[in-house]
């Protein structure tokens, strides 16, 4: 069964710009959450989706942005980068009960924005 | 913050020896998570352990649970150089959709 798959691994983006990260979940899992990792704030939640509904929403600036399709593939969005955006977005897969389910990751996106 | 505190927040033991690393979280969950990460990499599922349960197993991991201190450990055995990583914990915010993770442990495991 393959993993989680981000997409790309690496960005460099400016100032300004704007960024798209994709997200491929375990095949059959439906919820699909997205994750920032920075060394100042650690891990933090951006939101989350289910059947292309978002669940949670994480304290993140309008900015930043996702939305799930149909065959459960997330994308997420940063416009207007900013150089503190600059981080690892993870993303993490569950089958998306309630209840007690394990959470996968991908290997991440590392954004640097110049 | 709702973030989770562990501790220590680095570690560095040599190898063979047992590595002991603690979770605290503030919130009621459903179930508390322990995950691996190497280098700024993705994060690897250790394992799961829910609400109901005190202490859990998987190979050379034991994880335990306390929700009345709202705490949680993860013991790693006879550790191994390919160990060091950071290590966290992640509670699922009593069915929010969202986990909220500890600071980390930096495990540095000397060969």
């Amino acid at each position: 069964k393959a993993g989680v798959t981000q997409t790309p691994r690496y960005l460099i983006k400016t100032r300004g710009q704007q960024v798209t990260l994709s997200c491929s979940p375990i095949s059959g899992h439906r919820s699909v959450s997205w994750y920032q990792q920075t060394p100042g704030q650690g891990l933090q939640f951006l939101f989350e989706y289910f059947s292309e509904t978002q669940r949670n929403k994480g304290n993140f600036p309008g900015r930043f942005s996702g939305r799930q399709f149909s065959n459960s593939r997330s994308e997420m969005n940063v416009s207007t980068l900013e150089l503190g955006d600059s981080a690892l977005y993870l993303c993490a897969s569950t089958s998306g009960g309630s209840g007690n389910t394990e959470a996968f990751f991908g290997q991440g996106t590392r954004l640097t924005v110049v | 913050s709702q973030q989770g505190e562990e501790d220590p927040q680095a570690l560095s033991i040599q190898e063979g020896e047992n590595a002991t690393m603690n979770c605290s979280y503030k919130t009621s969950i459903n179930n508390l998570q322990w995950y691996r990460q190497n280098s700024g990499r993705g994060l690897v599922h250790l394992i799961l352990i829910r609400s109901n349960e005190r202490e859990k197993h998987s190979g050379r991991l034991r994880v335990t649970l306390d929700t009345s201190k709202k705490s949680s450990s993860l013991l790693i055995t006879a550790s191994r150089a390919a160990d060091t990583a950071s290590y966290f914990c992640a509670t699922d915010a009593g069915g929010t959709y969202k986990y909220i993770f500890g600071t980390g442990t930096r495990l540095k495991v000397l060969a």
